[in-house]
């Protein structure tokens, strides 16, 4: 099993729709959560973090995290073409552990 | 501006040849890290650093070095000994205190290529 899993994709969601993206983790001890962009040719850009079970909302951006069932998800309101690239979800497992262990990544287009 | 820096943009080697990939960053970060990504495969941690003079070995280390000797810098040399060289190469970095310090930040990518 891996450590960090996602749908590969593609994912393909009508502009002005809400993309949602899906990440599970094996390792129950998992502190931090995060999300990548990575647009095609390019290094991945950090758009959203999150540590405690919940919602946390940025702008268009909504992660959700539930411990208990192991996945975290981010949702994307009102999509826009420039939205389409590849999401990568990372998990950081062991307290006081600076390593992230990444997924490989959800790739979404965003239908115009 | 703060940021990660990574040079040269893309690099061609002949087969048997070491490089040197250079990683500098200036957002005062204690721990640095290089990633491989290879086509539908995902980030790979080769070697990290948490404080200068200190690194350790990440999951693919075998056929890489890396040097820590300023916070600055992070270089990382790909060796003669790494059977599948060509790959993307990422650099990031991170704090190692306070709310954002597992948050990792990534320089532009050095595109590798070795024939």
């Amino acid at each position: 099993q891996k450590e960090v899993e996602q749908n590969s994709g593609p994912l393909s969601v009508p502009e002005g729709a809400i993309a949602s993206l899906n990440c599970t983790y094996s390792d129950r001890g998992s502190q931090s959560f995060f999300w990548y962009r990575q647009y095609s040719g390019k290094s991945p850009e950090l758009i959203m973090s999150i540590y405690s079970n919940g919602d946390k909302e940025d702008g268009r951006f909504t992660a959700q995290l539930n411990k208990a069932s192991q996945y975290v998800s981010l949702l994307i309101r009102d999509s826009q073409p420039s939205d389409s690239a590849t999401y990568l979800c990372a998990v950081r497992s062991n307290f006081g552990n600076e390593k992230l262990t990444f997924g490989t990544g959800t790739r979404l287009t965003i239908i115009p | 501006d703060g940021g990660i820096t990574q040079s040269p943009k893309y690099l061609f080697r002949k087969e048997g040849q070491n490089v040197t990939l250079s990683c500098e960053q200036n957002l005062n970060h204690d721990a640095m890290y290089w990633y491989r990504q290879d086509p539908g495969q995902g980030l790979r941690l080769i070697y990290y650093s948490q404080i200068v003079n200190d690194f350790q070995k990440g999951d693919i280390a075998e056929g890489y070095s890396v040097s820590r000797e300023k916070k600055e810098s992070f270089p990382l040399t790909v060796t003669s000994a790494q059977k599948n060289p060509t790959a993307f190469y990422l650099c990031a970095s991170s704090g190692t205190s306070g709310i954002k310090s597992y948050e990792q930040y990534f320089g532009p990518g050095t595109r590798l290529t070795v024939t």
